[in-house]
């Protein structure tokens, strides 16, 4: 049964602690992707990584660090920095260069609250 | 990536087919264009994608005009199940950053009893 996993589906912390998120796939791809959604709004790419031990800022990557140090788990560290943290995260993957596919394949989800 | 526009909402009834047009007049020429779908709390899924004129799987069709400034993602005979957001996005997927999707607001689609 592959896919992916993100735990836990919901998440609750205090301001200025820093959490951590989990994504782990089985699907064998080499990329992985970090998503924010707000209420209402579209997604947007936090960070991105192409292969192990290598990843890229996306357009929100303030206040948020990733870890590639394994091709099946890319986890998402919320930090005391974001302003903003409450949200839903999703994490998703695909095959990487040279693929004919747009096809990302997304998690189920975390959503965190900061109080 | 080419910057697409679609509707807000669309509002539809059971056993009708829904077509959802999305612009996008910047399109490259070795852009393609996907269609994403997302029920609430739930990442979305991958439903259909395509280059030109006409692409039919078993969830929906997509249909390209020959200047591909617009596309209209056709869903036959829906479902209350098939209310979602649905997205259009336009990118080259062979690409070195073909991976990075944009994500805009997308079409919230409302099926009635």
């Amino acid at each position: 049964d592959g896919g992916i996993t993100q735990s836990p589906k919901y998440l609750f912390r205090k301001e200025g602690q820093n959490v951590t998120l989990s994504c782990e796939q089985n699907l064998n791809h080499d990329a992985m992707y970090w998503y924010r959604q707000d209420p209402g709004q579209g997604l947007r790419l936090i960070y991105y990584s192409q292969i192990v031990n290598d990843f890229q800022k996306g357009d929100i990557a303030e206040g948020y660090s990733v870890s590639r140090e394994k091709k099946e788990s890319f986890p998402l560290t919320v930090t005391s920095a974001q302003k903003n943290p409450t949200a839903f995260y999703l994490c998703a993957s695909s095959i990487s260069r040279g693929g004919n596919s747009y096809e990302q394949y997304f998690g189920p989800g975390t959503r965190l609250t900061v109080t | 990536l080419a910057k697409t526009t679609q509707p807000i909402s669309m509002d539809s009834y059971e056993g009708q087919e829904v077509n959802i047009t999305c612009s996008h007049n910047n399109i490259a020429t070795n852009d393609y264009i996907t269609w994403y779908q997302q029920f609430p709390s739930q990442g979305p899924r991958f439903i259909i994608q395509g280059y030109k004129t006409k692409v039919t799987n078993e969830v929906a069709s997509l249909f390209i005009p020959a200047d591909r400034k617009s596309s209209t993602l056709s869903l036959p005979r829906v479902s209350l199940s098939d209310t979602a957001v649905y997205y259009c996005l336009v990118g080259d997927p062979f690409s070195g950053g073909y991976n990075k999707l944009i994500f805009g607001a997308g079409t919230r689609l409302a099926v009635h009893p």
